[in-house]
């Protein structure tokens, strides 16, 4: 089992460029995650997934922001124009159907894509 | 959505048990309690999880009393190792969790 694997690890862009942070969830999970984590606002959800089609992205900050699932095994997190405020690590965590609701079952993170956007 | 309170940063020494309390008032009737430690650079890792009473891994052991309004976590003589931030979660929002630093 490879984990969940994110791209690229580290990301630096001017502001107004676009970035796509990618992400390849565990095989055989159903579920997906993008969390933005920074100091001040510690681990912040911003959408998820449930067999591909997105269930929650009420986190998302703003229509800068856009996530897809295109299929099972990858996703994209992607922002459009970017700006320095974005800065922050990226993850995206993966799981399967949980007992009892959705997000009883363990999270399996990546390792993040730390953002600057300078 | 349920939100979870922990205290924000706790210290120990190398040897010592620690426990550290999350407070969960409003807790659904179908939700977890699911505690994860993060290190720096990478993300939070499944430590462990329960419903009530007691659960026991070979990490740590989870302590949730009948109302389940809070949760427990105990690491059982900590190393410099376990070093790191510890997260309760019960939605699927985490919260602030509670830095633990551990002296020799």
């Amino acid at each position: 089992d490879a984990g969940v694997i994110q791209s690229p690890r580290h990301e630096v862009t001017e502001m107004g460029q676009e970035v796509t942070l990618r992400c390849k969830p565990i095989s055989g999970h159903d579920y997906l995650f993008w969390y933005r984590q920074t100091m001040m606002r510690g681990l912040e959800l911003l959408i998820y997934f449930n067999n591909n089609v997105p269930i929650d992205d009420s986190g998302m900050p703003e229509d800068r922001f856009s996530a897809k699932m295109p299929n099972a095994s990858f996703s994209t997190l992607k922002i459009q124009p970017s700006e320095p405020r974005d800065s922050a690590v990226y993850f995206c965590a993966s799981s399967r159907t949980g007992q009892g609701s959705s997000y009883n079952s363990p999270l399996h993170f990546g390792n993040g894509t730390r953002l600057t956007v300078t | 959505l349920a939100k979870t309170t922990q205290p924000i940063s706790m210290d120990s020494y190398e040897g010592q048990e620690v426990n550290i309390t999350c407070s969960h008032n409003n807790i659904a009737t179908n939700d977890y309690i699911t505690w994860y430690q993060q290190f720096p650079s990478q993300g939070p890792r499944f430590i462990i999880q329960g419903y009530k009473t007691k659960v026991t891994n070979e990490v740590a052991s989870l302590f949730i009393p009948a109302d389940r309004k809070s949760s427990t976590l105990s690491l059982p003589r900590v190393s410099l190792s376990d070093t790191a931030v510890y997260y309760c979660r019960n939605d699927m929002r985490f919260g602030a969790g509670t830095r633990l630093t551990v002296k020799p």
